[in-house]
């Protein structure tokens, strides 16, 4: 059965570092999606992706953020300077089309430990 | 309303009992509804979307409703097993945005 991975499963970086999250969605979706869960609290949506661009974003996804999809496989998620705070677990998901009609699928996800 | 709120937050059952939870979700602009079952140390996985007012889904023993008015959704399990025991998180897909609740953690007792 088709599966949305992610890699790393846990990456671990110093306090101003660029990180880079990557996932590979499944081949025939269309939409693609980053959330975080920093611990304890509730899934928060980041970004979704369609078409090789920025759909929607949350206030969160902020100017340190971005995403991309340098080739037809993978979709990364890049924190430029990281802080404390972005210490969470990022679930990268995909779906074949919009979430108003559409299951999508999560990754296992990366936990990001910022020290 | 304009988070997501379930209820209740964690919930024991007997193993063959029937149960449910609630989903509260802002009505306004509203496009869909999401209900996914989280196993610990696994990823969520969908279980249903919902769109319409008055949808009701089933799959297997869980079945779930939608009342698009109010703004609430049901997720019955009947005849629990333990391996139901999850948490079981709701997500609201307004103005295009996702929006999660907590969830319900669920044990199912042998």
């Amino acid at each position: 059965e088709p599966e949305v991975t992610q890699t790393p499963s846990h990456q671990v970086t110093q306090m101003g570092q660029e990180v880079i999250l990557r996932c590979v969605p499944i081949s025939n979706h269309l939409y693609f999606y980053w959330y975080r869960q920093i611990l304890g609290q509730k899934v928060e949506f980041l970004v979704s992706f369609y078409n090789n661009e920025i759909s929607e974003k949350s206030e969160i996804f902020d100017d340190q953020f971005s995403v991309e999809r340098p080739d037809g496989s993978n979709f990364t998620l890049k924190i430029r300077s990281t802080k404390l705070e972005d210490s969470a677990m990022y679930f990268c998901a995909s779906s074949e089309g919009r979430l108003s009609r559409y299951e999508q699928y999560f990754g296992p996800g990366t936990r990001l430990t910022v020290t | 309303i304009l988070n997501v709120e379930q209820s209740p937050q964690s919930l024991h059952v007997q193993e063959g009992d029937s149960t449910n939870f609630t989903c509260s979700f802002p009505s306004s602009n509203f496009y869909a509804l999401h209900w996914y079952r989280w196993e610990t140390a696994k990823s969520p996985e969908a279980l249903f979307v919902m769109t319409l007012n008055g949808d009701e889904k089933k799959k297997g023993r869980i079945s779930a409703t939608l009342n698009t008015k109010e703004g609430y959704s049901y997720l019955y399990i009947k005849g629990s097993q333990p391996e139901d025991s999850a948490t079981y998180l709701c997500a609201s897909n307004n103005n295009n945005d996702m929006r999660f609740g907590a969830g319900t953690r669920l044990t199912v007792k042998p």
